[in-house]
């Protein structure tokens, strides 16, 4: 599996928005790249995924760089509810009617003060 | 509509017993993983299940682990002779392959405490 860096912790403030890095500089032509996160004492949660394009949900977005060896996670506003642990995975694509098992890593550890 | 759900919540057992945590997917998911989260190892894989095929084991840390999934719905994850480095949290996740597969949801877990 192809690895993904993180920072280990960032800080942001309520309100304000929030860039979370990745780099994957070993990414292959079709990996996917997804993100999760997981708040305290909960199951991690799914964000958004892409794959060359860059990403809109009502979450977050995505964006991926041309050569695609790094991407952000970009929360709009920061809230409260937003500090949880962030994990960037790459996986490659499903065979039809397939599952992907995920790789974590250690993810980002995201404190937002109010 | 309802999400998840793993049972029981919280587990205390004694090194050397077995162990059985249940996992009840979201209706109509076709696939069901199994990962633990401990504070060694963080988040790890461990087995899925997929439709009417083969189960991938390949994240079973030991032959003392094993997992089976009934109907294509409820599946159980069953440690036998259980030890102190199993305690852990386990995590069971669906997802609606064919459909928007990437998107694993995750139950909130088991905790297991092994004594």
């Amino acid at each position: 599996d192809a690895k993904t860096t993180q920072p280990n912790s960032m800080e942001s403030n309520e309100e304000e928005p929030v860039h979370l890095p990745c780099n994957h500089s070993t990414i292959s032509g079709t990996d996917y790249i997804h993100w999760y996160r997981q708040l305290p004492s909960q199951g991690p949660e799914y964000v958004i995924h892409g794959l060359t394009s860059n990403v809109n949900n009502r979450m977050a977005s995505l964006a991926i760089a041309e050569d695609r060896k790094s991407s952000t996670l970009i929360l709009h506003r920061a809230t409260l509810r937003d500090a949880a642990v962030y994990y960037c995975i790459l996986s490659p694509p499903l065979i039809i009617q397939g599952a992907q098992k995920l790789v974590f890593g250690q993810g980002t550890r995201l404190t937002i003060n109010p | 509509g309802a999400g998840v759900s793993q049972s029981p919540s919280n587990k205390v057992t004694e090194k050397g017993k077995d162990v059985e945590l249940r996992c009840d997917p979201i209706s109509g998911h076709t696939a069901l993983y199994w990962y633990r989260q401990s504070l060694g190892q963080g988040l790890e894989f461990l087995i899925y299940f997929q439709g009417n095929s083969a189960p991938d084991k390949s994240g079973l840390p030991s032959d003392r682990f094993s997992a089976e999934r009934t109907g294509g719905s409820v599946s159980t994850l069953t440690i036998q002779r259980t030890q102190q480095e199993d305690s852990a949290v386990y995590l069971c996740a669906s997802s609606l392959a064919g459909g928007s597969p990437y998107e694993q949801y995750f139950g909130p877990g088991t905790r297991l405490t092994v004594t």
